[in-house]
């Protein structure tokens, strides 16, 4: 069985302050996906990053970074100099590489920036 | 990112009704969709994965006869919720996956609030 820790349940930082959401992952599959979906007061999930588990590189993308380490089964997620507009739920997800693929996913973040 | 579109994005109902909810892949053929529900500031919980053209595969605990998934299209998949009750109250979204052009990734949609009077 598959399952996604997100211990932080709520995060608040001021703005330009740099933040770290955890996300630790269990599965017996040796190939899988590990997703980041931010969830603003909107609604909708809005899809950030997705990475195989093959490739461990980290990754960055503008003010967002990825560090993903599968010998201790994270998959962190970094803000550099936060703003207010990143203020959101974060999910971290897994997915199976085959079959249905469907998304598992973790309790989620709640990250506040406040101005 | 791909575009996923559902409505209504809120709606509101009497009790005993029905309300139909509708997913739409706007710019990829979508091969699988996926129905959630989520609770207030809570994760989201899979209900149900509907492939084009074939039965919707129910997580345990989701009752068929009480949400009803078709998926009649590439780019259309619907949830009724059948004689809808308080208890239905909650925060659907639906998400579509495409093999081509999406590279495999779940988009979602904007999510539909239903609240059962």
């Amino acid at each position: 069985a598959q399952k996604v820790t997100q211990a932080q349940t709520e995060i608040s930082v001021v703005e330009k302050e740099d933040v770290t959401l955890d996300c630790v992952y269990e599965t017996r599959d040796t190939t899988y996906y590990l997703f980041w979906y931010k969830q603003p007061p909107s609604g909708e999930l809005v899809f950030l990053i997705r990475r195989n588990s093959f490739d461990e590189q980290n990754e960055i993308s503008g003010r967002y970074s990825w560090n993903f380490q599968k010998s201790t089964s994270s998959f962190n997620f970094t803000i550099t100099a936060s703003q207010v507009v990143d203020s959101a739920v974060y999910f971290c997800a897994l997915s199976e590489a085959g079959g249905r693929r469907a998304l598992t996913f973790g309790s989620g973040t709640r990250l506040q920036v406040q101005p | 990112g791909a575009v996923v579109s559902q409505h209504p994005s809120w709606v509101i109902c009497k009790s005993g009704t029905s309300v139909k909810i509708e997913c739409r892949s706007l710019d990829f053929q979508a091969t699988t969709m996926f129905w959630y529900r989520q609770f207030p500031k809570q994760s989201l919980m899979l209900m149900a994965t509907s492939n084009e053209g074939s039965k919707a595969t129910y997580e345990q605990g989701v009752e068929k006869d009480k949400f009803l998934i078709n998926h009649a299209s590439l780019t259309l998949s619907t949830l009724t919720v059948t004689s809808a009750h308080p208890e239905d109250s909650s925060f659907y979204i639906c998400s579509a996956r495409g093999e081509r052009g999406t590279g495999g990734i779940q988009y979602f949609g904007a999510g539909t609030r239903l609240s059962v009077l």
